[in-house]
């Protein structure tokens, strides 16, 4: 009964590889975010997909391409893999708004721990 | 650009202690500003709070917002070991579906 599931929790891989991470929410949200967490916690969002439809990109680089089957899925698939992609990824997702509470009440996955060498 | 700042960025207290953490912000089209508590994984959802100077308050925690000095407290009263974690503020941003995360403010409790 997990409401934002992420797989792999745990993601080793060479430099130059090519990864993807998934996640699926049944939460019956519209909404669905990547966010990369550095080091240092900071949380910053990628993606936001409203209904399979990409709403926000947030000047990351083409290497990184979510791709949004239906709106319970959002997926994120990395190409060549760099030392600096090291982080920890968070999907969430948000309620629909209006009846169903406001949009800004994200909620987040566990996170998929990436370790680039 | 939009800003979130938290602060202290760390702070170690006694169990029974009341802490203050703080959050200053400067969001373009601001909307709301969310706190939320993160231990080992994923961020919990705590407040979400729209309107200046209405206290918002679940058990020990509480939270206020002041839009006119653009900031927010959250407030820990009687901590307790397990509110050792690294607890988040966002603002998010009217029509945009989008938070802006601070760097966390990492609280320790200690026995």
């Amino acid at each position: 009964d997990t409401a934002v599931s992420q797989t792999p929790k745990y993601l080793v891989t060479q430099m130059g590889n090519d990864k993807s991470i998934k996640c699926e929410q049944n939460l019956g949200h519209d909404t669905m975010y990547w966010y990369k967490q550095d080091s240092k916690k900071f949380l910053k969002i990628m993606f936001s997909y409203n209904n399979k439809e990409l709403i926000i990109n947030e000047t990351v680089p083409n290497r990184f391409s979510p791709k949004s089957p239906d709106k319970a899925h959002l997926n994120l698939h990395i190409n060549s893999l760099e030392l600096g992609d090291s982080a920890v990824y968070f999907c969430a997702s948000s309620h629909p708004g209006l009846a169903g509470g406001p949009r800004e009440t994200q909620y987040f996955g566990p996170g998929t721990r990436l370790l680039v060498l | 650009e939009d800003k979130v700042v938290q602060s202290p960025l760390s702070l170690v207290v006694h169990e029974g202690d009341t802490v203050t953490l703080n959050c200053s912000y400067e969001v373009t089209n601001f909307r709301s500003l969310l706190w939320y508590k993160q231990e080992k994984k994923a961020p919990t959802f705590l407040f979400m709070l729209t309107s200046s100077g209405i206290e918002k308050k679940s058990g020990r925690l509480s939270s206020i917002l002041d839009k006119k000095e653009l900031f927010s407290i959250l407030n820990i009263t009687a901590t307790q070991t397990g509110d050792s974690a690294v607890y988040l503020c966002a603002g998010g941003i009217q029509g945009a579906q989008k938070l802006v995360f601070g760097q966390g403010t990492r609280l320790t409790i200690n026995p």
